[in-house]
Formats: structure tokens, C-alpha cells, sequence
């Protein structure tokens, strides 16, 4: 079955520092993966997701990710964080059913905390 | 553009009694999804539909049920509420097929005393 190891459950920055949160999976397929966040009291939102084309995804909010197979990694990465960055990020899994269709795997989740 | 939407937003039962979250998505989706978010464990899926009429178990379906009443809306009963369920539930759909984005819902906050 697919995993997903989130490291780091509180991550903390200053503005305008670097931000790097940590994803690890477990796949014994080429995996779809993706990075959603969640905003207090909100629904999660998708931040990008890699489909195999290119190993650096570009999401929204300046937010980037690479993935690389040979770590089994899909790190999440902003080069200068914002006040507005801090909530609750998600990397997942896409595991495939037979019929077609995809059931997302969560990571226990990185909360991310930007000081002034 | 509504997306996806739940009802209610809040709520707090006692122990035993039973309730219904409703869901409901405006996009089309063939497949939709239950998942409860607790702290430090991520989202877990409860049940899911990959298409009308069909209803199977994710990783926690015990003490739930589903009904996919048609292709927009996917309902989740909980029968006799137990302290164990307190938990945020979230709804979900995608288009099924390939790497497709699940588009959520907002939430409901659920608390069993």
C-alpha cells in the first residue's frame, strides 16, 4: 500500500526566509502526488501536483516542488515566506483502484508558523 | 460557483444519537469522498463513490453509512454517535479519472459528548 511521510509536524520561519517542508512516499508505481494547504477553518485547496511530466512543479502562491525518485521525495519549497503562508500543509498520494479511479493517501500534515 | 458544499457547518451531539452530513458538488464529478481530519493523523477516508450508485469502504468506515442519493450529492449517517467521532469531516469529488484535483468542501465540525 501507498504512505505518506510528512517530517515535521510544526515547522516554524521568519518573513522572508526560505520555507521547506518535507515529503516522503511510498509507491510501487510511478505515483501522481500532490501538495494541498488548509487555512484555518477552511477546506484544503490544491497548491500543484507532479503527473510524471516535469520534476519541478510550479503551484500557486510562489510555492514549488521537486520530485525525486530515487529519494522518494516531493519537498515543498517557497524561497520567501509571507505572513499569509502560515497554515496547515498537506502532501498526498494518488493510489490507483481498479475501475480507474484514485484515492488519496495523506501525510499527517506540516503546520507552518511565519514570525515577523 | 459553489464547488463543493456541506451541511452544517457545526455541530455537537450527545452520545447514541444519530445524525446526517450532507454534501453536495455543482462540477460534475463522477467520484466523491468522506475523510475525517484528526490532529496529527491527516485526512483519513471513510467511504467513497466512484460513480452513481456505488458506495465502498475506505480505511475507517466503522459506526458510518453512506447514501450517493444521485451524481451531485454524497451523504454520511452516523447511526449512534460515539466520543471517538469527534472529528472534522470533510467531503470531496474529482473527475476520476487520471491525476485529477479533489476539490473539498469547507468542513463540519463535529463534537460527540
Amino acid at each position: 500500500a501507498q504512505s505518506v511521510t510528512q517530517l515535521g509536524s510544526h515547522v516554524s520561519v521568519s518573513e522572508g526566509a526560505l520555507v521547506l517542508l518535507r515529503c516522503n512516499y511510498s509507491s510501487s508505481v510511478p505515483p501522481y502526488l500532490f501538495w494541498y494547504v488548509q487555512y484555518p477553518n477552511q477546506g484544503l485547496q490544491l497548491l500543484l501536483k507532479y503527473t510524471s511530466a516535469a520534476t519541478l512543479v510550479k503551484g500557486i502562491n510562489g510555492f514549488e516542488a521537486e520530485f525525486k525518485k530515487s529519494e522518494t521525495s516531493f519537498h515543498l519549497t517557497k524561497p520567501s515566506a509571507h505572513m499569509s503562508d502560515a497554515a496547515e500543509y498537506f502532501c498526498a498520494v494518488s493510489e490507483r483502484f481498479s475501475g480507474g479511479y484514485n484515492k488519496l493517501i495523506f501525510g499527517a500534515g506540516t503546520r507552518l508558523a511565519v514570525h515577523p | 460557483n459553489a464547488g463543493v458544499t456541506q451541511t452544517p457547518k457545526f455541530q455537537v451531539l450527545k452520545t447514541g444519537q444519530s445524525m446526517t452530513l450532507q454534501c453536495a458538488q455543482d462540477m460534475n464529478h463522477n467520484s466523491m469522498y468522506w475523510y475525517r481530519q484528526d490532529p496529527g493523523m491527516g485526512l483519513r477516508l471513510i467511504y467513497y463513490s466512484a460513480s452513481e450508485g456505488t458506495t465502498d469502504k475506505g480505511e475507517v468506515p466503522n459506526g458510518y453509512n453512506v447514501s450517493r442519493l444521485n451524481k451531485r450529492e454524497f451523504s454520511l449517517r452516523l447511526e449512534s454517535a460515539a466520543p471517538s467521532q469527534t472529528s472534522v469531516y470533510f467531503c470531496a469529488s474529482d473527475d476520476r479519472q487520471g491525476p485529477a484535483e479533489a476539490f473539498f468542501g469547507q468542513g463540519t465540525r463535529l463534537t460527540v459528548v
